[in-house]
């Protein structure tokens, strides 16, 4: 089945010690998404690439950045966690960008932080 | 700015109806989507409206009104399955999806 996978699904990091969360997709989706949620908060979208394009939201902190090397895989580095930075990652992808195409999600990365 | 409102949490009893209301002010709009998102799972796509009116979907329906900003998520016959969190979020005029917190659904028996 064509679907988002995200790995690992839980991840445990010391505070400041550098972490990279991965993500692959075969719906073979030109967008892909990084979205940071909090426990009972709405995701908040860190990164988007339209294909190669990187699309860095405004609010997004220094601390975090990301990889697209190919169509089907992307990461999210975390370069020095913080315990701010607990909480479940979020890959989606989307067919293409400024559309009303649906975004699907994988099943997330809880990162913990101690 | 944008700001997208639901209820926090919601309690309903199986077998009954509910319906979960959504409110948004938005720059822009092409379109309201809710999604499904059990406990420390990602969430799930349900719904799709941009027309006015109402989208049945099985036992999930979804309404929206643009003139008011409003939508609803209507849930009929609930199972305890249903318990999960209920996220609205409409796209606005640069194609970006803008979040809801979520309801909680709580299902008692």
């Amino acid at each position: 089945d064509a679907m988002v996978i995200q790995n690992p699904r839980y991840q445990v990091t010391q505070f400041g010690k550098p972490v990279t969360l991965s993500c692959s997709q075969t719906l073979n989706h030109n967008v892909m998404y990084w979205y940071q949620q909090k426990s009972s908060q709405a995701p908040k979208l860190l990164f988007h690439y339209y294909d190669k394009d990187f699309n860095n939201e405004a609010d997004t902190p220094d601390n975090f950045q990301s990889r697209r090397p190919n169509t089907s895989f992307c990461f999210l580095d975390i370069r020095s966690p913080g315990l701010g930075d607990a909480a479940m990652y979020l890959c989606a992808t989307s067919r293409a960008e400024g559309t009303t195409d649906t975004q699907y999600f994988g099943p997330g990365t809880r990162l913990t932080v101690l | 700015g944008q700001n997208i409102d639901q209820p926090t949490e919601m309690t309903a009893t199986e077998g009954a109806i509910v319906q979960i209301n959504c409110t948004y002010q938005t720059s822009g709009f092409n379109g309201l989507f809710w999604y499904q998102q059990h406990a420390g799972e990602a969430p799930t796509f349900l719904s799709y409206n941009v027309l006015d009116g109402l989208e049945e979907k099985g036992r999930f329906s979804s309404f929206l009104s643009r003139s008011k900003g409003y939508s609803y998520l209507l849930l009929k016959e609930l199972q305890m399955k249903d318990s999960a969190s209920y996220l609205c979020a409409v796209m606005d005029s640069n194609y970006q999806l803008i979040w809801g917190a979520g309801t909680k659904l709580i299902i008692k028996p």
